[in-house]
């Protein structure tokens, strides 16, 4: 079975600044997708960033970016420019295609405090 | 356009009672998912359409909970009877043909 894990249940940032959330997975596939989804307080979560596996190259999203180890099965994320608007729980997924839908396995989050 | 629509959005029953939540995906989605989140957790899938057929229900306690999604369109999700172990948050998502998962805002349960 898939599983994802999120080593930093917190982290904080000075607003402006840089910070890298971790992910590792474990699979036997080798296509497959991953996702970073953003679930601000009391609100929805949203879909930050995807990356298939197939791609050599990390995916960006404006101030979001991967970096990708397919081979380490690592998957992090770096917020630049950190907002205050960035503070949110953040959920690593890994995601697989199964009779022509998608299923995701999610971790168990990293709440991200932006500090003014 | 409107986005995934659940309700109710809170829920406080005691032990034993029945709950049903609902939820309206974003038209034109073919694929609705059923998601629990406790608390400090991710989302745990529960069951998953395509259309009307549930296609993946293996994670969904099938002694209490029942889903339908009849037409293909909204879907209810049911527990009868509750538990206490079922306070979570219940989560609706959508997609279109297996593309990126568009969430609703959930139905907070609390079981007393």
């Amino acid at each position: 079975a898939q599983t994802v894990t999120q080593s930093q249940p917190e982290m904080s940032v000075q607003e402006a600044e840089t910070v890298t959330l971790s992910c590792t997975y474990d699979t036997s596939e080798s296509d497959y997708y991953l996702f970073w989804y953003k679930q601000p307080p009391s609100r929805q979560m949203i879909l930050v960033i995807r990356q298939e596996a197939y791609k050599q190259q990390n995916a960006t999203e404006n101030r979001f970016s991967v970096n990708f180890q397919k081979a380490a099965k690592s998957f992090s994320l770096k917020i630049s420019d950190s907002q205050l608007g960035d503070a949110a729980m953040y959920f690593c997924a890994y995601g697989l295609y199964q009779g022509g839908s998608e299923k995701l396995v999610f971790g168990k989050g990293t709440k991200l405090t932006v500090n003014p | 356009e409107a986005g995934v629509v659940q309700s109710p959005r809170y829920k406080i029953i005691e032990k034993k009672q029945p709950v049903a939540f609902w939820c309206n995906p974003i038209s034109g989605h073919n694929t609705l998912y059923w998601y629990r989140q406790n608390l400090g957790q991710g989302p745990e899938l529960l069951i998953r359409y395509e259309n009307e057929e549930a296609v993946d229900d293996s994670q969904l306690p099938k002694d209490r909970f029942s889903a339908e999604r009849l037409k293909g369109v909204d879907s209810t999700l049911k527990i009868q009877p509750a538990e206490l172990g079922d306070s979570a948050v219940y989560l609706c998502a959508s997609s279109l043909e297996g593309l990126e998962q568009f969430f609703g805002p959930g139905t907070r349960l609390t079981v007393l």
